[in-house]
């Protein structure tokens, strides 16, 4: 079956370290995007990649990094920079990034960070 | 400045139609209205979208006004698995004809379906 594959689904870390949280799509899809949600919120856009070895930053990208270096890869790095790293994460594609195309999402990883 | 405007929260009762109502009154000539929902703990799930004419899929109908304000969600025989968060969202085009596929998602609609 296609879709989103995020792992793992629960993350803890040291305050300082930094963490990596994987997200693979086998939906052929263009476009990858990294949300962060928190209790009681809505999502927040971190970072976006319309195609492979580009991304641009969303509404919060401070205290992350992305790489995009395979069209079904788009790996988040929370940095010890981030102040508030603890938070539900997930991961979307879509095809090209057009209007119309829906998003799809992985399940989520819940990273906390103490 | 939030796009969408939801109510909060909404009760049905189970195998009734569940509406759910959005505004947005500020909508733009290419902007598609889009509908998700998300379980606790899980990733949202796209149920619709739609630019002008109503639309209808398995899963649920969205109305769209003439003047394009707002939009209804229509759940046709609501279930207690329809319980959820429902988002309605804008997606868009920019100036350049292409998008970036942004979707800016808001605190939705909680509905609560009950037998």
């Amino acid at each position: 079956d296609g879709g989103i594959t995020q792992s793992p689904k629960y993350l803890f870390r040291k305050e300082g370290q930094n963490v990596t949280l994987s997200c693979e799509q086998n939906l052929n899809h263009d476009a990858m995007y990294w949300y962060r949600q928190d209790p009681g919120q809505g999502l927040r856009l971190i970072y976006y990649s319309q195609i492979v070895n580009d991304f641009q930053k969303g509404d919060i990208a401070e205290g992350y990094s992305v790489s995009r270096e395979k069209k079904e890869s788009f790996p988040l790095t929370v940095t010890s920079a981030q102040k508030n790293p603890t938070a539900f994460y997930l991961c979307a594609s879509s095809i090209g990034g057009y209007a119309d195309s829906p998003l799809h999402f992985g399940n989520g990883t819940r990273l906390t960070v103490t | 400045d939030a796009k969408t405007t939801q109510p909060t929260s909404m009760d049905c009762a189970e195998g009734r139609a569940a509406n759910l109502p959005c505004n947005h009154s500020t909508i733009s000539g290419n902007e598609y209205v889009y509908w998700y929902r998300q379980i606790h703990s899980q990733g949202p799930q796209y149920i619709i979208h739609g630019l002008k004419n109503n639309e209808t899929n398995e899963m649920a109908s969205l109305i769209i006004t003439e003047d394009r304000k707002s939009s209804t969600l229509i759940l046709p025989h609501a279930t207690l698995r329809d319980t959820a968060v429902y988002y309605c969202i804008l997606g868009s085009i920019n100036a350049g004809g292409t998008s970036y596929g942004k979707l800016t998602f808001g605190q939705g609609t909680i509905l609560t379906v009950h037998p």
